[in-house]
C-alpha cells in the first residue's frame, strides 16, 4: 500500500525559532498533499492543501507567512513553522492522495510532535 | 462551511456489548472515511464509503453512510478491549477532496 513518511518525528524547539518538518510518499507520486494538526484530545484540523509547483491553499484562520508550506517535487512537502511559540506546540500529520491509484484516497503520515519550550 | 459531528464524544462500553456511534454532516458529501487514532500516533484507515447506501464490515466494525441523511454510523458488535480507541468520521468535500474531520469519538472497552 501507499506510504507516507515525515521527518522528524518528534521535534523539540525554543521560542523565537523556526522548524521544518517533511513530508514523503515513498512508493508513490502525490500532487496533492494535505497538513493537520491536533491539539491534545482534539479532532484533526486542516491546515492547508499543497499541490505540487504551486502556492498552498490555506485553510481560514491559518497564518501563512507563520506556516510556510513548500511542495517542490511529487514527492515531497514540507511546512515550516516560523518564530514558533509555545502556543504551537501540536501534532502535525501530512496526508497524500495518488492521482495514479485511487486519487480521492488519502494515506497518511505517522505525525510530527513539535514542543515549542 | 462544512461542520461535522460525531455523537457521542465518549463512550465506555463492556465488553461483549454493541453500540453505534453517528456522524452527521452538514454539507452535501459523496465519500465519507472512517479512522481509528491510538494514543500517540496518526491515523489508521478503517472504511471508505464511497456512495449513498454503501455499507462496509471489518471484524466487529460495520460502517454504514446515507447521503441523503448526511450520516453515517460506525456500529461496534460485541466490543472487546483492543478496540479501545479514538474513532474520527471525515467527510470528503470539495474540488481539492479535502477531508473535514469530525469532533471524534473517544471509546472506552471495559473488561
Amino acid at each position: 500500500g501507499a506510504v507516507v513518511s515525515q521527518h522528524p518525528s518528534r521535534v523539540i524547539c525554543k521560542s523565537g525559532t523556526s522548524v521544518k518538518i517533511e513530508c514523503r510518499s515513498l512508493d508513490f507520486q502525490a500532487t496533492t498533499m494535505f497538513w493537520y494538526r491536533q491539539f491534545p484530545k482534539q479532532s484533526l484540523m486542516l491546515m492547508a492543501t499543497s499541490n505540487e509547483g504551486s502556492k498552498a491553499t490555506y485553510e481560514q484562520g491559518v497564518e501563512k507567512d507563520k506556516f510556510l508550506i513548500n511542495h517542490a517535487s511529487l514527492t515531497l512537502s514540507t511546512l515550516t513553522v516560523t518564530s514558533a511559540h509555545p502556543e504551537d506546540s501540536s501534532f502535525y500529520i501530512c496526508s497524500a492522495s495518488d492521482p495514479g491509484g485511487r486519487s480521492y484516497e488519502q494515506y497518511f503520515g505517522p505525525g510530527t510532535r513539535l514542543t515549542v519550550t | 462551511e462544512l461542520k461535522v459531528e460525531q455523537n457521542p464524544l465518549f463512550l465506555s462500553m463492556q465488553e461483549g456489548k454493541n453500540y453505534t456511534i453517528y456522524c452527521n454532516y452538514s454539507t452535501t458529501s459523496d465519500r465519507l472515511y472512517w479512522y481509528r487514532q491510538d494514543p500517540g500516533k496518526s491515523l489508521e484507515s478503517l472504511f471508505v464509503l464511497l456512495s449513498n447506501g454503501a455499507v462496509k464490515q471489518e471484524g466487529r466494525l460495520m460502517a454504514s453512510l446515507d447521503t441523503k441523511a448526511r450520516l453515517s454510523t460506525l456500529h461496534i458488535t460485541a466490543a472487546v478491549h483492543d478496540l479501545s480507541a479514538t474513532y474520527f468520521c471525515a467527510p470528503q468535500w470539495g474540488a481539492t477532496n479535502k477531508l473535514i474531520f469530525g469532533t471524534g469519538t473517544l471509546l472506552a472497552v471495559q473488561p
